[in-house]
């Protein structure tokens, strides 16, 4: 089966600025997650969703960041404006359920973002 | 909340020698644990969970619930073990974080010739 599809690859964005990133999951999972991977770091959960609904946002900055993912499908990740210290990979995942079943989330791989 | 703590963030062996990856953690609840691993240029990949008490690659990892530890280990290192290590853990239904996929740190392993 096809994996998780990322686009784009790299982006160099200046402060302020604003960055979108898109992300096409595997065919009929129902859970998406984007994480934050900063260099050095364990990935860092943003937001993850069961089909359309959003399920956790606790650790998404919610001034700068928002993410949607329209039919429950393709989701986007967006940052306005962004800031030197989101400079970071930025990772989503599948899954085909989230909750209580022992079920693998699957990896794209990722969009590394610079801000200069 | 839930925690994972990888407490080394690298770890280096020779080839032939045994291995084992820290990871321990804390959750309010009975929790499913994972293994990912990332090699190289690749992308983020799961090597092992606990439920299914496999052996992959010759890893093997038990959850161990009195010491909320679940330690990767390998009997015999290879050179092509050299990777990104990541514990994680997901809540389950019932407890606070439910299906939150939380990972630690990561270590580093480096197998030597």
């Amino acid at each position: 089966e096809a994996g998780v599809a990322q686009s784009p690859r790299y982006k160099i964005i200046e402060k302020r600025q604003s960055v979108a990133f898109w992300c096409n999951p595997i065919s009929g999972h129902a859970t998406l997650y984007w994480y934050q991977q900063i260099l050095g770091q364990g990935p860092k959960l943003l937001i993850q969703f069961q089909n359309n609904g959003v399920v956790d946002d606790s650790q998404l900055p919610k001034d700068r960041f928002s993410a949607e993912r329209l039919k429950g499908v393709d989701s986007t990740l967006k940052i306005q404006p962004a800031k030197l210290e989101d400079s970071a990979v930025y990772l989503c995942a599948s899954s085909p359920r989230g909750g209580n079943m022992n079920t693998e989330a699957f990896f794209g791989q990722g969009t590394r973002l610079t801000v200069v | 909340a839930q925690r994972v703590t990888q407490p080394e963030k690298l770890l280096s062996v020779f080839k032939g020698a045994p291995v084992e990856l820290k990871c321990n953690y804390s959750y309010s609840g009975s929790p499913e644990l994972f293994w990912y691993v990332q090699y190289s240029r690749q992308r983020l990949q799961l090597l092992l969970r606990h439920i299914s008490r496999e052996s992959i690659k010759g890893f093997t990892a038990d959850l161990n619930k009195g010491e909320t530890s679940f330690h990767l280990k390998k009997p015999f290192a290879q050179e092509e073990d050299s990777a990104m290590y990541y514990c994680a853990l997901r809540g389950i239904a019932g407890g606070t974080s439910y299906g939150k996929l939380t990972f630690g740190q990561g270590t580093i392993l480096t197998v030597h010739p």
